[in-house]
Order: C-alpha cells, then structure tokens, then sequence
C-alpha cells in the first residue's frame, strides 16, 4: 500500500527558531500533499494544499509567512514553522494524495509533534 | 507499532440501506476520532469519543467506542447519497503519543 513518512516524528525547539519538517510519499508520486495541524485532544485542522511545482494555497487564518511550505519534488513537501514560539506547539500531519483509476485518496503521515520552548 | 484497521475497505450499498464500518486498534486508545472525506475533498472531523464503552448519536449516524477502548464503530441508518465518501478512525495511542488512522472504509451508495 502507499506509505507517508513524515520527519523528524517529534522536535523539541526554543522560541524563536526555525524547524522544518519533511513528508515523503514512499512509494507513489504525489502532485498534491496536505499539512494538517492538530491540537491536544482536538480534531485535525487543515493548513495548506501543498502543490508540486507550484505555491501552496493556504486555509483562511494560516500566515503563509509563518508556515513555509514548499513541494519541490512529487515525492517530497517541507513545512517550515518560522521563529516558532509555543503557541505552535501542536501536532502536524501531512498527507499526501493518490489518483489511481479517477479516485483520489489521501494517505497520512504518522505526524511529527512541535513543542517549542 | 501500533495500527489500527479498518473494515470493510469498500463497501457498496442501494439508498435507505443501513452502513457500518469498524475500527480496530492493536493497541488501547486514549481516544477515537472519525473523519469523513468526501471525493475530492479533505477528512471532515465527525466526532470524538474518550470513555470506555460510550456512544454517541448525530441524526442517523451512530458511533461506539468499545469498551476496551481498542475498537470502535460507525453506524449508519437508511443511507442517502449524501453518505458518499470514506470515513476515517484516528485516534491516540494512550501514551498520547501517537495519533493513527485508519486506511478508511469508502462508501458508495447507490440511488
């Protein structure tokens, strides 16, 4: 089956740095990937479309300049959490989608969770 | 690791049948969630449940979370067409440490 890795799984940061954080579609090429981020005991909460080749569209409320996002390669999207502060300590997902046969699935990464100090 | 599967991967009904699709965890769950996606669309969260044994009602849709906090299910009565799309479990594992999907279980209902 097609296989997400996300990198690194989980980031311990102080405020005011950089973290960058990879998903890769293992097994399959990927024009689309999503960034998802999740807060404690909530549900997931989308960010950003991730598109090969092209700028990310970003969910309403998301700053763009806060959350890097670039898909450099059909198999490989980074978010970058810029001068990340503890409110963005949360859990962040990717997935990445798979058009097989006029269906489109998504398939999850197992996330990387952000604490920043 | 822990994984967590979902059954059945596809499943076809005729509108006004009733739909259910399982989660099951090899691990103990500090919480399940349930998504659903719509074609061409993203995981819509649907609810969450926390206690051993509960059960939750939205209109025609059922949910379970077993009471050993490792299975879980989704319960649709007299399907519309609206039902279309693929419901995914997550959850916790109960360190908190790992959230999980389920692969999905892709409905199609047929008018």
């Amino acid at each position: 089956g097609a296989v997400v890795s996300q990198h690194p799984s989980w980031v311990i940061c102080k405020s005011g740095t950089s973290v960058k954080i990879e998903c890769r579609s293992l097994d399959f090429q990927a024009t689309t990937m999503f960034w998802y981020r999740q807060f404690p005991k909530q549900s997931l909460m989308l960010m950003a479309t991730s598109n090969e080749g092209s700028k990310a569209t970003y969910e309403q409320g998301v700053e763009k300049d806060k959350f890097l996002i670039n898909h450099a390669s059909l198999t490989l999207s980074t978010l970058t959490v810029t001068s990340a502060h503890p409110e963005d300590s949360s859990f962040y997902i990717c997935s990445a989608e798979l058009t097989r046969a006029r269906t489109d699935t998504q398939y999850f990464g197992p996330g990387t969770r952000l604490t920043v100090l | 690791g822990q994984q967590v599967m979902q059954i059945p991967q596809y499943q076809h009904v005729q509108e006004g049948e009733d739909f259910t699709t399982y989660c099951n965890s090899s691990t103990t769950l500090s919480n399940i969630q349930w998504y659903k996606q719509r074609p061409g669309g993203h995981p819509v969260f649907l609810i969450q449940l926390v206690k051993s044994g509960e059960v939750k009602k939205q209109k025609r849709l059922t949910f379970q979370f077993g009471e050993a906090k490792k299975n879980s299910s989704l319960h649709i009565t007299a399907t519309q067409t609206t039902d279309v799309g693929t419901y995914f479990c997550a959850g916790f594992d109960n360190y908190g440490q790992n959230f999980v999907f389920g692969p999905g279980t892709r409905l199609s209902v047929l008018p």
